[in-house]
Protein backbone atom coordinates (compact mmCIF):
# COMPACT_ATOMS: atom_id res chain seq x y z
CA UNK A 1 0.00 0.00 0.00
CA UNK A 2 1.22 3.59 -0.54
CA UNK A 3 -1.12 5.17 1.69
CA UNK A 4 -0.80 6.80 5.47
CA UNK A 5 -3.64 7.11 7.40
CA UNK A 6 -4.09 10.10 9.93
CA UNK A 7 -7.35 10.59 12.57
CA UNK A 8 -9.19 13.24 10.53
CA UNK A 9 -8.98 14.74 13.87
CA UNK A 10 -7.40 15.09 17.63
CA UNK A 11 -7.99 17.61 20.73
CA UNK A 12 -6.09 18.44 23.48
CA UNK A 13 -6.47 20.65 26.68
CA UNK A 14 -4.30 23.60 27.06
CA UNK A 15 -0.99 22.35 28.96
CA UNK A 16 -1.64 18.63 28.35
CA UNK A 17 0.24 15.86 25.86
CA UNK A 18 -1.31 14.98 22.72
CA UNK A 19 0.02 12.24 19.85
CA UNK A 20 -0.88 12.37 16.72
CA UNK A 21 -0.32 8.93 14.68
CA UNK A 22 0.24 8.17 10.90
CA UNK A 23 -0.06 4.37 9.62
CA UNK A 24 0.92 2.84 6.60
CA UNK A 25 2.89 -0.10 4.98
CA UNK A 26 5.87 2.30 3.75
CA UNK A 27 6.88 3.53 7.59
CA UNK A 28 8.39 0.13 8.22
CA UNK A 29 11.35 0.95 5.94
CA UNK A 30 11.19 5.25 5.79
CA UNK A 31 10.81 7.49 8.42
CA UNK A 32 7.87 9.70 8.63
CA UNK A 33 8.59 13.36 8.39
CA UNK A 34 6.13 16.09 10.07
CA UNK A 35 4.64 19.49 8.68
CA UNK A 36 2.45 21.64 10.75
CA UNK A 37 0.04 24.05 9.04
CA UNK A 38 -2.01 26.77 10.01
CA UNK A 39 -4.97 28.35 7.90
CA UNK A 40 -3.58 30.83 4.72
CA UNK A 41 -0.18 29.81 5.35
CA UNK A 42 2.30 27.17 4.01
CA UNK A 43 3.55 24.07 5.74
CA UNK A 44 6.22 24.26 8.47
CA UNK A 45 8.59 21.09 8.59
CA UNK A 46 8.38 19.98 12.20
CA UNK A 47 9.91 16.77 12.76
CA UNK A 48 12.30 14.50 10.56
CA UNK A 49 14.08 11.22 10.56
CA UNK A 50 14.27 9.11 13.45
CA UNK A 51 13.37 11.89 16.35
CA UNK A 52 15.02 15.37 14.67
CA UNK A 53 13.87 18.80 14.91
CA UNK A 54 14.78 21.50 12.44
CA UNK A 55 16.52 24.90 13.73
CA UNK A 56 13.46 26.94 15.51
CA UNK A 57 11.08 23.74 16.20
CA UNK A 58 9.91 24.08 20.03
CA UNK A 59 11.28 20.72 22.00
CA UNK A 60 7.83 20.25 22.80
CA UNK A 61 8.00 18.31 19.64
CA UNK A 62 8.70 15.09 19.23
CA UNK A 63 8.34 11.94 17.04
CA UNK A 64 8.80 8.22 17.16
CA UNK A 65 8.48 5.29 15.27
CA UNK A 66 6.93 2.05 15.51
CA UNK A 67 6.65 -1.04 13.16
CA UNK A 68 3.68 1.09 10.36
CA UNK A 69 3.01 3.22 13.03
CA UNK A 70 4.73 6.60 13.69
CA UNK A 71 4.01 9.50 15.65
CA UNK A 72 4.18 13.13 16.36
CA UNK A 73 3.48 13.80 20.40
CA UNK A 74 3.30 17.63 21.68
CA UNK A 75 4.58 17.31 25.31
CA UNK A 76 2.87 20.55 27.08
CA UNK A 77 0.54 21.36 23.87
CA UNK A 78 -0.07 25.45 23.78
CA UNK A 79 -2.78 27.40 22.27
CA UNK A 80 -0.11 28.50 19.00
CA UNK A 81 0.06 24.41 18.44
CA UNK A 82 -3.63 24.22 16.94
CA UNK A 83 -2.99 23.96 13.27
CA UNK A 84 -3.48 21.04 10.65
CA UNK A 85 -0.86 17.95 11.14
CA UNK A 86 0.34 16.27 7.85
CA UNK A 87 2.72 13.31 7.72
CA UNK A 88 4.71 12.21 4.77
CA UNK A 89 7.01 9.87 4.06
CA UNK A 90 8.61 7.76 0.45
CA UNK A 91 6.10 5.23 -0.64
CA UNK A 92 6.92 1.31 -0.80
CA UNK A 93 8.99 1.52 -4.13
CA UNK A 94 10.92 4.23 -2.64
CA UNK A 95 10.65 6.28 -5.87
CA UNK A 96 7.59 8.47 -5.07
CA UNK A 97 5.97 10.16 -1.79
CA UNK A 98 2.91 10.03 0.55
CA UNK A 99 0.99 12.55 2.23
CA UNK A 100 -1.39 11.50 4.96
CA UNK A 101 -4.70 12.77 4.87
CA UNK A 102 -3.75 15.37 7.59
CA UNK A 103 -5.15 15.61 11.47
CA UNK A 104 -6.77 18.82 12.80
CA UNK A 105 -5.00 19.79 16.00
CA UNK A 106 -7.80 21.58 18.81
CA UNK A 107 -6.45 22.90 21.43
CA UNK A 108 -9.10 23.41 24.15
CA UNK B 1 17.37 33.63 3.74
CA UNK B 2 16.73 30.78 2.29
CA UNK B 3 14.19 31.39 0.41
CA UNK B 4 11.44 30.15 -2.09
CA UNK B 5 9.15 31.94 -4.47
CA UNK B 6 6.53 30.44 -6.90
CA UNK B 7 5.05 32.27 -9.21
CA UNK B 8 3.16 31.62 -12.47
CA UNK B 9 -0.18 30.78 -11.05
CA UNK B 10 -3.47 32.37 -12.38
CA UNK B 11 -6.55 31.43 -14.16
CA UNK B 12 -6.94 28.38 -17.05
CA UNK B 13 -9.83 26.69 -18.63
CA UNK B 14 -9.95 23.07 -19.12
CA UNK B 15 -7.46 21.24 -21.10
CA UNK B 16 -5.42 24.12 -21.08
CA UNK B 17 -1.85 25.24 -20.19
CA UNK B 18 0.37 26.86 -17.54
CA UNK B 19 3.57 27.22 -16.38
CA UNK B 20 5.07 27.29 -12.74
CA UNK B 21 8.49 28.55 -11.96
CA UNK B 22 10.06 28.91 -8.40
CA UNK B 23 12.50 30.77 -7.56
CA UNK B 24 15.30 29.51 -4.96
CA UNK B 25 18.19 32.14 -3.14
CA UNK B 26 20.14 31.36 -0.15
CA UNK B 27 21.15 28.06 -0.40
CA UNK B 28 23.02 25.90 -3.35
CA UNK B 29 20.15 25.35 -5.18
CA UNK B 30 22.19 22.56 -7.69
CA UNK B 31 23.04 20.36 -4.43
CA UNK B 32 19.15 19.67 -3.15
CA UNK B 33 16.41 17.66 -4.76
CA UNK B 34 13.03 19.58 -5.64
CA UNK B 35 9.44 18.60 -5.30
CA UNK B 36 6.08 19.80 -6.20
CA UNK B 37 3.03 19.59 -3.67
CA UNK B 38 -0.27 20.45 -4.29
CA UNK B 39 -2.99 21.78 -2.22
CA UNK B 40 -7.05 21.89 -3.24
CA UNK B 41 -8.81 23.88 -1.88
CA UNK B 42 -9.95 22.57 1.87
CA UNK B 43 -8.10 19.08 1.43
CA UNK B 44 -4.97 17.76 2.54
CA UNK B 45 -1.55 18.20 1.02
CA UNK B 46 -0.99 16.11 -2.32
CA UNK B 47 2.52 15.66 -3.56
CA UNK B 48 2.98 15.89 -7.41
CA UNK B 49 6.78 15.41 -8.09
CA UNK B 50 10.00 15.05 -7.60
CA UNK B 51 13.45 16.15 -9.55
CA UNK B 52 17.03 15.18 -8.70
CA UNK B 53 19.58 17.50 -8.61
CA UNK B 54 21.03 16.82 -11.29
CA UNK B 55 17.97 16.71 -13.15
CA UNK B 56 18.51 13.61 -14.34
CA UNK B 57 15.64 11.76 -12.73
CA UNK B 58 12.23 13.21 -12.25
CA UNK B 59 9.30 11.16 -10.63
CA UNK B 60 5.62 11.79 -10.72
CA UNK B 61 2.21 11.11 -8.87
CA UNK B 62 -0.04 8.72 -10.40
CA UNK B 63 -2.45 11.78 -11.08
CA UNK B 64 -0.36 14.11 -13.16
CA UNK B 65 2.05 11.79 -14.68
CA UNK B 66 2.04 12.29 -18.26
CA UNK B 67 0.62 15.71 -18.04
CA UNK B 68 2.67 17.97 -15.97
CA UNK B 69 6.48 17.97 -16.55
CA UNK B 70 8.74 18.61 -14.17
CA UNK B 71 12.02 20.78 -15.04
CA UNK B 72 15.02 22.72 -13.62
CA UNK B 73 17.39 25.22 -14.49
CA UNK B 74 20.40 25.09 -11.60
CA UNK B 75 22.58 27.90 -13.01
CA UNK B 76 19.65 30.56 -12.70
CA UNK B 77 17.80 28.82 -9.32
CA UNK B 78 14.99 27.95 -10.93
CA UNK B 79 12.31 25.13 -10.89
CA UNK B 80 9.10 24.44 -13.23
CA UNK B 81 5.79 23.10 -13.26
CA UNK B 82 4.83 22.51 -16.82
CA UNK B 83 1.04 21.81 -16.37
CA UNK B 84 -1.11 20.50 -19.53
CA UNK B 85 -4.24 19.30 -20.31
CA UNK B 86 -5.43 20.76 -17.18
CA UNK B 87 -8.66 19.45 -15.14
CA UNK B 88 -10.99 21.55 -12.77
CA UNK B 89 -9.72 19.18 -10.06
CA UNK B 90 -5.96 20.41 -10.63
CA UNK B 91 -7.55 23.68 -8.79
CA UNK B 92 -5.13 24.07 -5.59
CA UNK B 93 -2.21 26.21 -4.24
CA UNK B 94 1.06 24.54 -5.86
CA UNK B 95 4.35 24.34 -3.96
CA UNK B 96 7.71 24.06 -3.94
CA UNK B 97 9.96 22.57 -1.77
CA UNK B 98 13.22 21.75 -0.73
CA UNK B 99 14.00 17.99 0.03
CA UNK B 100 15.92 17.92 2.94
CA UNK B 101 19.95 16.69 2.16
CA UNK B 102 20.00 13.17 2.84
CA UNK B 103 16.71 12.45 4.19
CA UNK B 104 14.34 10.99 2.15
CA UNK B 105 10.93 13.15 1.65
CA UNK B 106 12.01 15.65 4.25
CA UNK B 107 10.92 18.76 2.75
CA UNK B 108 12.70 21.16 5.16
CA UNK B 109 12.11 24.73 3.07
CA UNK B 110 8.79 25.54 1.31
CA UNK B 111 7.64 28.37 -0.89
CA UNK B 112 3.96 30.32 -0.09
CA UNK B 113 2.15 28.72 -2.85
CA UNK B 114 1.12 30.16 -6.16
CA UNK B 115 -2.87 29.54 -7.10
CA UNK B 116 -4.01 27.67 -10.12
CA UNK B 117 -7.46 27.54 -10.93
CA UNK B 118 -8.87 25.76 -13.40
CA UNK B 119 -12.25 26.93 -14.85
CA UNK B 120 -14.65 27.82 -17.72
Amino acid sequence: SSELTQDPAVSVALGQTVRITCQGDSLRNYYASWYQQKPGQAPVFVIYGKNNRPSGIPDRFSGSSSGNTASLTITGAQAEDEADYYCNSRDSSGLRVVFGGGTHLTVL
Amino acid sequence: QVQLVESGGGLVKPGGSLRLSCAASGFTFSDYYMTWIRQAPGKGLEWLSYITNSGNNIYYSDSVQGRFTVSRDNAKKLLFLQMDSLRPEDTAIYYCSRERGGEFAAFDIWGRGTMVTVSP
